[in-house]
């Protein structure tokens, strides 16, 4: 079974402009969050979704957004970017069969500059 | 809210034990441990539910205290492998249920032969 794959591996973007992110779920997985780390937080939940819903948001500016598709893929959109918003962002899948346990892909390093 | 974490940073010699605390201002149902290596995806550890045993994977192994709303994470005879950095999380609850994880700020575990 492939595991979790986000796109890009790195990316670099300057003030102000927006970013899109993807993950694609290991097959099967109809369960998408997403983390902000950072080394002085280290990881921060941004939000989660269940067959195209979100069901919960942890506490960042509206900036952040996401969204989930039919095949439980997800993207996240960062808008009007701002230093601090250089992070590696880590989205996890996970399945109702296996409890609350998290697979993470590798993450999108996000350079702003 | 973040669980809270300690120590920050442990040194041990291989084959020395290491003790990682976590523990919530909040009410814990659950604890989740995952651990990960410098530039990798964090990888899932294990669960402790409230009223559950404790459990073990090789030869490291957790408790959780559901009154003192924390657990810890021991590390016996370390090995060079268990070097990473070790977060706790905590469930993330809405009105459906548990959706995704706030974790502790981590600890730094150094292993040195």
């Amino acid at each position: 079974k492939a595991g979790v794959t986000q796109t890009p591996r790195y990316l670099i973007k300057t003030r102000g402009q927006q970013v899109t992110l993807s993950c694609s779920p290991i097959s099967g997985h109809r369960s998408v969050s997403w983390y902000q780390q950072t080394p002085g937080q280290g990881l921060q939940f941004l939000f989660e979704y269940f067959s195209e819903t979100q069901r919960n948001k942890g506490n960042f500016p509206g900036r952040f957004s996401g969204r989930q598709f039919s095949n439980s893929r997800s993207e996240m959109n960062v808008s009007t970017l701002e230093l601090g918003d250089s992070a590696l962002y880590l989205c996890a899948s996970s399945s109702e069969g296996e409890g609350e346990k998290l697979f993470f892909g590798s993450g999108t390093q996000l350079s702003v500059l | 809210q973040q669980p809270v974490q300690s120590p920050q940073a442990v040194i041990l010699r291989e084959g020395e034990d290491a003790v990682i605390n976590c523990s919530s201002s909040k009410a814990l149902y659950s604890v989740h441990w995952y651990r990960q290596k410098h530039g990798e995806a964090p990888v899932f550890l294990m669960i402790l539910l409230k009223g559950g045993e404790q459990k073990g994977h090789d030869k490291i192994s957790a408790s959780f205290n559901e009154k003192k709303q924390q657990s810890s994470l021991y590390l016996t005879a370390s090995q060079l492998s268990y070097s990473g950095t070790y977060f706790c999380g905590t469930p993330v609850y809405s009105g459906g249920g548990a959706d995704g994880l706030t974790f502790g700020k981590g600890t730094h575990l150094i292993i040195q032969p």
